[in-house]
């Protein structure tokens, strides 16, 4: 099946600093990608739909100026938490929609964020 | 708005049982709704993808029903074993790849040796 990688795995900070996370689709070109993040025993929650080529598109309660969403290629998309504080500590997770294979969307193994 | 609620929150048997997990959704109108398995600090695994036009999908010992009139899924896990321990996630999707899927906050499944 498809592969999704996102780097890094892991990434600790200070408040205040800036983290990017890239997502990869390795071996398809993914027209659109998606960015969830998922905080201790909650469920994933979409935070943004991002569409190569063009801006992307927010969720409900989701700071589009503070996580920052680029999609320059078919097969990359960054996600920078701008101003990083510990509330944004969470595990971000993306995916990738391959519309060669049908309806399915790809998940990457995601990105555990920890600001101190 | 959807909303995917699934039940129990957690769950532990002896290895060897059978068991179902329950899903169910708010808005019938889903295009598909999948099934992931999470291990802990983990990604997504998928486990089955039921269309909304299909009633189920079966993969060696999992199982996954869709009734999309009533807004329910299961997914099925025959004679459970210890590696199937996880946390295990339904997700719809409201429309084509366009969508991004809204999930349920999982069972944490725990099959005990």
């Amino acid at each position: 099946g498809a592969v999704v990688s996102q780097h890094p795995s892991w990434v600790i900070c200070k408040s205040g600093t800036s983290v990017k996370i890239e997502c990869r689709s390795l071996d398809f070109q993914a027209t659109t990608m998606f960015w969830y993040r998922q905080f201790p025993k909650q469920s994933l929650m979409l935070m943004a739909t991002s569409n190569e080529g063009s801006k992307a598109t927010y969720e409900q309660g989701v700071e589009k100026d503070k996580f920052l969403i680029n999609h320059a290629s078919l097969t990359l998309s960054t996600l920078t938490v701008t101003s990083a504080h510990p509330e944004d500590s969470s595990f971000y997770i993306c995916s990738a929609h391959d519309w060669g294979s049908g309806e399915t969307q790809y998940f990457g193994p995601g990105t555990r964020l920890l600001v101190l | 708005k959807q909303e995917v609620t699934q039940i129990p929150a957690a769950l532990s048997v002896p290895e060897g049982e059978n068991l179902v997990l329950n899903c169910s959704f708010t808005d019938s109108a889903i295009y598909n709704l999948q099934w992931f398995r999470q291990d802990p600090g983990k990604g997504l695994t998928s486990l089955l993808l039921i269309q909304s036009s299909q009633r189920e999908q079966t993969s060696g010992r999992l199982n996954a029903s869709l009734d999309k009139s009533s807004g329910r899924s299961t997914l099925y896990i025959a004679a459970s074993q210890p590696g199937d321990s996880a946390t295990y996630l339904c997700a719809v999707i409201a429309r084509g790849g366009a969508d991004g899927l809204t999930f349920g906050k999982g069972t944490h499944l725990i099959i005990q040796p």
